[in-house]
């Protein structure tokens, strides 16, 4: 198996734009998880996936973000518009079973919002 | 303007030394703990793990304790090589809330090793 995939590696992009990041989860993996890490705040969990159902998304920042999951292989998380504080690392995760087994991460998506 | 970043607690050891790197937790519902390392540029990457009604597992040169009194889990690593230096975070999951399975992150201790 490749593991996590995400993409885009690195993303640039101006204020008030519209950002989509998107991951593929590992086959068979039924829980996915997208994580912010920022020098100031660290690795923040922002939405929790568990069988493509949002269990958990109390760590979304605001309105601005949101994210889906419309099969068990494909996860986006969209920003719109974005801003500059939105920079960061986004990493996506995913693990098998909903109460067990280590999450593994992939390489994560470097967003820069100028 | 300034940059003020996350101040993170760093462990410096010499090469052959062994590192022991601590975490405490604050959720008593947590019932599965893991230790990642994440290396500059790369997303973090999982080392080892222990389950609740454990006190200690041991993987290859890595140890896991577990505390379940007070809350705190610790990591050690045997015979610490360069490679190891990189940035370590506890994790753990449980019922925050009523999400259960959730996987909550430390702040990171940042380990180098001097050769």
């Amino acid at each position: 198996d490749a593991g996590v995939i995400q993409s885009p590696r690195h993303e640039v992009t101006e204020m008030g734009q519209e950002v989509t990041l998107r991951c593929k989860p590992i086959s068979g993996h039924n829980s996915l998880f997208w994580y912010r890490q920022t020098m100031m705040r660290g690795l923040e969990l922002l939405i929790y996936f568990n069988n493509n159902v949002p269990i958990d998304d109390s760590g979304m920042p605001e309105d601005r973000f949101s994210a889906k999951m419309p099969n068990a292989s494909f996860s986006t998380l969209k920003i719109q518009p974005s801003e500059p504080r939105d920079s960061a690392v986004y990493f996506c995760a995913s693990s098998l079973g909903r109460t067990g087994g280590e999450a593994f991460f992939g390489q994560g998506t470097r967003l820069t919002v100028v | 303007g300034e940059n003020v970043g996350l101040h993170l607690p760093t462990l410096s050891v010499q090469e052959g030394d062994n590192s022991i790197i601590n975490c405490a937790y604050s959720n008593s519902a947590s019932d599965y703990f893991i230790w990642y390392k994440q290396e500059s540029g790369k997303g973090p990457q999982f080392i080892i793990d222990i389950r609740s009604n454990m006190d200690k597992r041991q993987g290859q040169r890595v140890t896991v304790l577990l505390n379940k009194t007070v809350k705190h889990l610790s990591l050690q690593i045997a015979a610490t090589q360069p490679g190891d230096s990189a940035v370590y975070f506890c994790a753990d999951r449980g019922n925050y809330g009523g999400s259960q399975g959730n996987l909550i992150f430390g702040k990171g201790t940042k380990l180098s090793v001097k050769p």
